[in-house]
């Protein structure tokens, strides 16, 4: 079993509809990236959470520590969203300080 | 914000070359650079972590002699592929850390004929 679970693998959506993906860890951690990469490779780093909710512009990524769960929600998705996400989870102690387990990513696609 | 490059974006080779590739720190300074490749369809793997002026950290796998890690200064650190094989075809990418935040460059693709 993966340390960081991702759900679900793929998503298709329709543009305009609300989304949310799911990350699940079995790791103590210091905190949870969102990553964005998209077709051509490039990562883009959404949110850097320890706690709580962060938001920017109409994604929305919360945290519960107890639960060991993070969602990402979009709002009002568009084709331009179509990416794959990815959680990926800081260890906090000793010699996995820093480094990141990454979940295997869910493959978004927003259709017109 | 931060922005990590990473040079050159795209390199095909002939096997039995080596290969160098770039990862700098464009405007701030990082005091640990992370070398992660990527399989079609895969996660991210971590292959080393590379302090600057110390020798890198290797990840369990990943032979030091063929991957070799340089990070001379606090904006730049280098991965070079020795003797490249047609196996070392993968996308390659290089993550800084700046604070407490991770950025990561655009990734460099890596095919050996």
């Amino acid at each position: 079993k993966n340390e960081v679970e991702q759900s679900p693998q793929n998503l298709t959506a329709q543009e305009g509809e609300f989304i949310t993906i799911n990350c699940s860890y079995s790791v103590g951690i210091s905190a949870l990236h969102w990553l964005q990469q998209h077709p051509g490779g490039g990562i883009v780093s959404l949110f850097m959470l320890s706690s709580g909710k962060k938001k920017h512009g109409r994604l929305i990524a919360t945290i519960n520590i107890q639960e060991k769960h993070s969602s990402l929600h979009i709002t009002a998705s568009h084709p331009r969203d179509s990416a794959v996400y990815i959680c990926a989870a800081r260890g906090g102690y000793g010699g996995s300080q820093g480094n990141l387990i990454f979940g295997k990513g869910t493959k978004l696609s927003v259709k017109p | 914000g931060a922005v990590v490059s990473q040079h050159p974006s795209r390199v095909i080779c002939k096997s039995g070359t080596s290969v160098k590739i770039e990862c700098r720190s464009l405007d701030f300074q990082a005091t640990t650079m992370f070398w992660y490749r990527q399989f079609p369809k895969q996660s991210l793997m971590l292959m080393a972590t590379s302090n600057e002026g110390s020798k890198a950290t290797y990840e369990q796998g990943v032979e030091k002699d063929k991957f070799l890690i340089n990070h001379a200064s606090l904006t730049l650190s280098t991965l070079t592929v020795t003797s490249a094989h047609p196996e070392d075809s993968s996308f390659y990418i290089c993550s800084a850390r700046g604070g407490h935040s991770r950025f990561f460059g655009p990734g460099t693709r890596l095919t050996v004929l």
